[in-house]
């Protein structure tokens, strides 16, 4: 998608292991932000930040965190990887706050497998 | 829990029939959106309708929302094979936290999934 990139694509690890997840941009917005989705559950918001070191916790943000030192980067880690964040993981984007009518740009995914 | 919940979960037509997909919210909202998901890529916006707004039409797709109902429905017209893909609403939920930034994030429900048979 152009403008975002998420890597790595795929990747599997070991149970309580940490893992590092990359959201990309190029565009400059302030707003970014990590679901997963799973079958059954649709998207769940995971974290979200609202600018450079701005960031706050979605609806399923245990066992994860993020930091944003930069405007394009936006990073999630997974502490200690279970096998209950399987998942695919996406970040999107969005220039100005959802709530003025702005949508999301999202990346392609990053398919996790934690073994 | 789901803010937004589609219905049906999946419906399968024929090309060029008319497909409805529905969505039921809980929340009063400032905007709902309807994205479209290929299978393996990511998200995709495709309309936006905002509360004071009753429908909206966007080439072969039209969006209607009823707030009084807490529910929106997006048509497609004249379905064709490349509109097979999941369709998700999406609504603006807030969430008057103290300390919480309160910028408005999306809540997005279970998704439809479409299967356009040529």
């Amino acid at each position: 998608d152009a403008g975002i990139t998420q890597s790595p694509r795929h990747k599997v690890t070991e149970t309580g292991t940490p893992v590092t997840l990359r959201c990309h941009q190029t565009e400059n917005h302030r707003y970014m932000y990590w679901y997963r989705q799973d079958p059954g559950h649709g998207l769940r918001l995971i974290h979200y930040s609202y600018g450079v070191k701005d960031t706050d916790k979605g609806e399923v943000s245990d066992g994860y965190s993020v930091s944003r030192s930069k405007t394009e980067d936006f990073l999630l880690t997974l502490e200690s990887a279970t096998s209950s964040q399987t998942s695919v993981y996406f970040c999107a984007i969005s220039e100005r706050s959802v709530w003025t009518g702005y949508g999301y740009t999202f990346g392609s995914g990053t398919r996790l497998t934690v073994v | 829990s789901q803010q937004g919940e589609e219905d049906p979960q999946a419906l399968s037509i024929q090309e060029g029939e008319n497909a409805t997909m529905n969505c039921s919210y809980k929340t009063s909202i400032n905007n709902l959106q309807w994205y479209r998901q290929n299978s393996g890529r990511g998200l995709v916006h495709l309309i936006l309708i905002r509360s004071n707004e009753r429908e909206k039409h966007s080439g072969r797709l039209r969006v209607t929302l009823d707030t009084s109902k807490k529910s929106s429905s997006l048509l497609i017209t004249a379905s064709r094979a490349a509109d097979t893909a999941s369709y998700f609403c999406a609504t603006d939920a807030r969430h008057f936290t103290l300390g919480s930034s309160n910028t408005g994030k999306l809540i997005f429900g279970q998704g439809t999934t479409l299967q356009v048979k040529p």
